[in-house]
């Protein structure tokens, strides 16, 4: 099975600051690559699937990028409501399998 | 506006069968355009895709609890419904129900959550 890892597992940033996180595959997944905000409490929520296709109505500081097993999220000013645990996933062949996630809040 | 919903016991005893049902509203279960998937979430193992199903019957389990599982689906209800046998404290966990877009030719991202149910196993 792929194995999804995710780097770096927590990070502080200040509002406005550009904010990148990383996923890698441990076999190619072609564009097969999805992102999700869990706020606490919350539900997951989809914000970006085929690797860089925002979902409708997700705000655009928010960008994917990447193909292969290297793939890259984005936010490009951090913002308070953007505290949350973000997690990729990759799709297209099961298992569908999810990143450990990486935890990002405000310094 | 499509929602799913999760319903099922809170708490199941060791060895026994956890049974879960997401009922669909807003929407027809039987749409060719989407799977129907259930996704758990533990603070040790994170989230884990445990297995979905199309509304042909036709399903897709995770390898690491095939032998376990089994996802029906009731159309005429706009359900589908989980089953998990010989539960342990390491199902312990939050169960999702979930739908899959299959607009694309690679589906398995899930575009719509239930709000999720806490399962506890224990004695």
């Amino acid at each position: 099975d792929i194995q999804m890892t995710q780097s770096p597992p927590s990070l502080s940033a200040s509002v406005g600051d550009r904010v990148t996180i990383t996923c890698r595959a441990s076999q190619g997944v072609g564009s097969s690559l999805a992102w999700y905000q869990q706020k606490p409490g919350k539900v997951p929520e989809l914000l970006i699937y085929a690797a860089s296709t925002l979902r409708s109505g997700v705000p655009s500081r928010f960008s994917g990028s990447g193909s292969g097993a290297d793939f890259t999220l984005t936010i490009g000013s951090l913002q308070p409501e953007d505290v949350a645990t973000y997690y990729c996933q990759k799709y297209g062949i099961v298992p569908f399998t999810f990143g450990p996630g990486t935890k990002v809040d405000i310094k | 506006q499509l929602q799913l919903q999760e319903s099922g016991p809170g708490l199941v005893k060791p060895s026994e069968t956890l049974s879960l049902t997401c009922t669909v509203s807003g929407g027809y279960i039987s749409s060719t355009s989407y799977y129907w998937g259930w996704i758990r979430q533990t603070p040790g193992k994170g989230l884990e895709w445990i297995g979905s199903i199309y509304y042909t019957g036709s399903t897709y389990y995770n390898s690491s609890l095939k032998s376990r599982v089994a996802i029906s689906v009731d159309t005429s209800r706009n359900q589908f419904s989980l089953k998990v046998i010989s539960m342990t404290a390491a199902d312990t966990a939050v169960y999702y129900c979930a739908r899959h877009p299959t607009v694309t030719q690679a589906w398995g991202y899930m575009d719509v959550w239930g709000r999720g149910t806490t399962v506890t196993v224990s004695s």
